[in-house]
């Protein structure tokens, strides 16, 4: 059973950091592009990041480019969100999701971890 | 990057009904769109890929068509369960793009 259990959420002062980390099982995780994707209190999905498998590809949305880092450990069956200047308007739960690869939807989600920017 | 209209941003109405919800892309995506369910509190759940395939598990009173840029999701008889948000998600190319939801309640 494929499985992803998102880590790593909090409050957080704006302007500081904190990493996410979304733990994967139950496939070769190694063999699949990921995604991370937030939603805000009361709001829609907005997709963040992505991360190729061997993480030779990466992308970023206009709101956290500069700010945020995916990465990921292929050997830890892990991916990471590094986020640093955090903004009030970062505040959502974010979701790590798979990709199933080219041209595929996001079968697999995990249950989501809440970041919090607030003074 | 691709932008996606759904409407309309709310819907009301009763077990039974045959509900369709649209969405729009600002150019065009062939057929690379999903559908997903999203309850509070929960993940959001993939309900139709490729505009029209149905995912596995999903009852088949949810069906989607469409291509290029205006997509529907259509539910033929409403059930309580399926009272929820809705999303439509572009992935012909990244950025990825979502709809801004449309939420479902019951009248």
């Amino acid at each position: 059973e494929v499985q992803l259990v998102e880590s790593g959420g909090g409050l957080v002062q704006p302007g500081g950091s904190l990493r996410l980390s979304c733990a994967a099982s139950g496939f070769t995780f190694s063999s699949y592009s990921m995604n991370w994707v937030r939603q805000a209190p009361g709001k829609g999905l907005e997709w963040v990041s992505y991360i190729s498998s061997s993480s030779s590809t990466i992308y970023y949305a206009d709101s956290v480019k500069g700010r945020f880092t995916i990465s990921r450990d292929n050997a830890k069956n892990s991916l990471y969100l590094q986020m640093n200047s955090l903004r009030a308007e970062d505040t959502a739960v974010y979701y790590c999701a798979r990709d199933d690869g080219s041209y595929s939807p996001n079968r697999y989600w995990g249950q989501g971890t809440l970041v919090t920017v607030s003074s | 990057d691709i932008q996606m209209t759904q409407s309309p941003s709310t819907l009301s109405a009763s077990v039974g009904d045959r509900v369709t919800i649209t969405c729009r892309a600002s150019q065009s995506i062939s057929s690379w769109l999903a559908w997903y369910q999203q309850k509070p509190g929960k993940a959001p759940k993939l309900l139709i890929y490729k505009a029209s395939s149905l995912e596995s598990g999903v009852p088949s009173r949810f069906s989607g068509s469409g291509s290029g840029t205006e997509f529907t999701l259509t539910i033929s008889s409403l059930q309580p369960d399926d009272f929820a948000t809705y999303y439509c998600q572009q992935y012909n190319s990244y950025p990825v793009a979502f709809g801004q939801g449309t939420k479902l309640e019951i009248k």
